[in-house]
Order: structure tokens, then C-alpha cells, then sequence
């Protein structure tokens, strides 16, 4: 059973950048892919783009392209999400999810971090 | 952009079968996902690579495909199915898309 946990509630100014951890345990995080997907209050799912941390290669929506970079250690079995050039818009919970085969296909989220960005 | 398009709501009586459709023109070559995400809750995956149930997922939740059409079904509706619900899947280029989503009530 994976479990994440991601970093904590983050407030910022218009303009910074952020960065959310997701570190994962209890099973297998190289090989999985891991998803970067944001909730702006009272609205839907949006992805943001994945990474497959044993090949190392990002792909990111096209809306985010050159404002998102998302990275993977697996010495520490953690995955990040970078944002910058925040603006109020950008004000979302951010998950991390982890999916892939393992004896059956597994799917698992992180607690979410709330990211408020305000001047 | 690609877009997948749901229905804002949709609402049944308990006991009653409740169908969530899904369209996007990349689905007759992309598989669907569904997740339900309760208030305030991570979405939890239902349905996966079109009509597949994941482990612990109740044999009511159900998928199915047809051209540019996906659908969750819930047979038997029951109050603790109440969420929102969100089909998921690829453009041509495997980039991610969710749909909008569809709010399910049940009473």
C-alpha cells in the first residue's frame, strides 16, 4: 500500500514561485507514473503533467508548459512540483498521485496542499 | 485543447441506476478513467482503462464505451455514493485531461 505525503499549505505573493514535495512510501515509486493535478476552490480537476521517475522525462499540459517543472529524487522516493510566476488564479489544492501496475493496477493520492496566493 | 464534456448533474432516487456520460473524440483510441471525490476528500479512482474496477471498489460502479462516449453506471444508487465524479483520459499526444465533472446526488 503507497502512501504520500505532501508538503504543507503554502501562502504567496503574485509573481514567486512554489514548490510542493510528495514523498512516497510502502511501495513502489521509481516505475509508477506520478501526476501533478490542481483543484481551484469549488472547481474541477486539471491536470498539470507527470513523470515517470525511473526514465526521468516530464510531460506537462500545454497550459502550464514553461511555468511548471516537476521533478523526481528516487533516492528519496519524492516527487516535486514547481510553479512560478504565481498569480491569484494559481490559488488551488495541489495533489500528487501515484498510478501503476503492480499485481493488479494502483492508483493513490496525496492529502493535497493548499496553495493561496494573495498580495 | 481537447475537452472531455460531462453533464454538470445528474440525480436519482437510492436503489435507482445512475449514468454519468463522458465525450471526447479521442476516446474511441484512449482509454477512460473515473474517480469519485467526495467533499473535501482526494478523488479515489472507480473505474479504470474503461470498464476495469479497481480493488475495494463496490460491483455496482461499472464502465462502459461506445465511440465518443464513455459511461459510469451505478446500479443500485445508494445515499454514500453522493460526490462528485470526474471521467479522465489522454489527447492524442498522452497528455491528461480531465472532464469537467458531474455532481451526483442521490436522495
Amino acid at each position: 500500500q503507497v502512501q504520500l505525503v505532501q508538503s504543507g499549505a503554502e501562502v504567496k505573493k503574485p509573481g514567486s514561485s512554489v514548490k510542493v514535495s510528495c514523498k512516497a512510501s510502502g511501495g513502489t515509486f521509481s516505475s509508477y507514473t506520478i501526476s501533478w493535478v490542481r483543484q481551484a476552490p469549488g472547481q474541477g480537476l486539471e491536470w498539470m503533467g507527470r513523470i515517470i521517475p525511473i526514465l526521468g522525462i516530464a510531460n506537462y499540459a500545454q497550459k502550464f508548459q514553461g511555468r511548471v517543472t516537476i521533478t523526481a529524487d528516487k533516492s528519496t522516493s519524492t516527487a516535486y512540483m514547481e510553479l512560478s510566476s504565481l498569480r491569484s488564479e494559481d490559488t488551488a489544492v495541489y495533489y500528487c498521485a501515484s498510478s501503476g501496475y503492480s499485481y493488479g493496477y494502483e492508483d493513490y493520492w496525496g492529502q493535497g496542499t493548499l496553495v493561496t496566493v494573495s498580495s | 485543447s481537447y475537452e472531455l464534456t460531462q453533464p454538470p448533474s445528474v440525480s436519482v432516487s437510492p436503489g435507482q441506476t445512475a449514468r454519468i456520460t463522458c465525450s471526447g473524440d479521442a476516446l474511441p483510441k484512449k482509454y477512460p478513467y473515473w474517480y469519485q471525490q467526495k467533499s473535501g476528500q482526494a478523488p479515489v479512482l472507480v473505474i479504470y482503462e474503461d470498464s476495469k474496477r479497481p480493488s475495494g471498489i463496490p460491483e455496482r460502479f461499472s464502465g462502459s464505451s461506445s465511440g465518443t462516449m464513455a459511461t459510469l453506471t451505478i446500479s443500485g444508487a445508494q445515499v454514500e455514493d453522493e460526490a462528485d465524479y470526474y471521467c479522465y483520459s489522454t489527447d492524442s499526444s498522452g497528455l491528461g485531461v480531465f472532464g469537467g465533472g458531474t455532481k451526483l446526488t442521490v436522495l
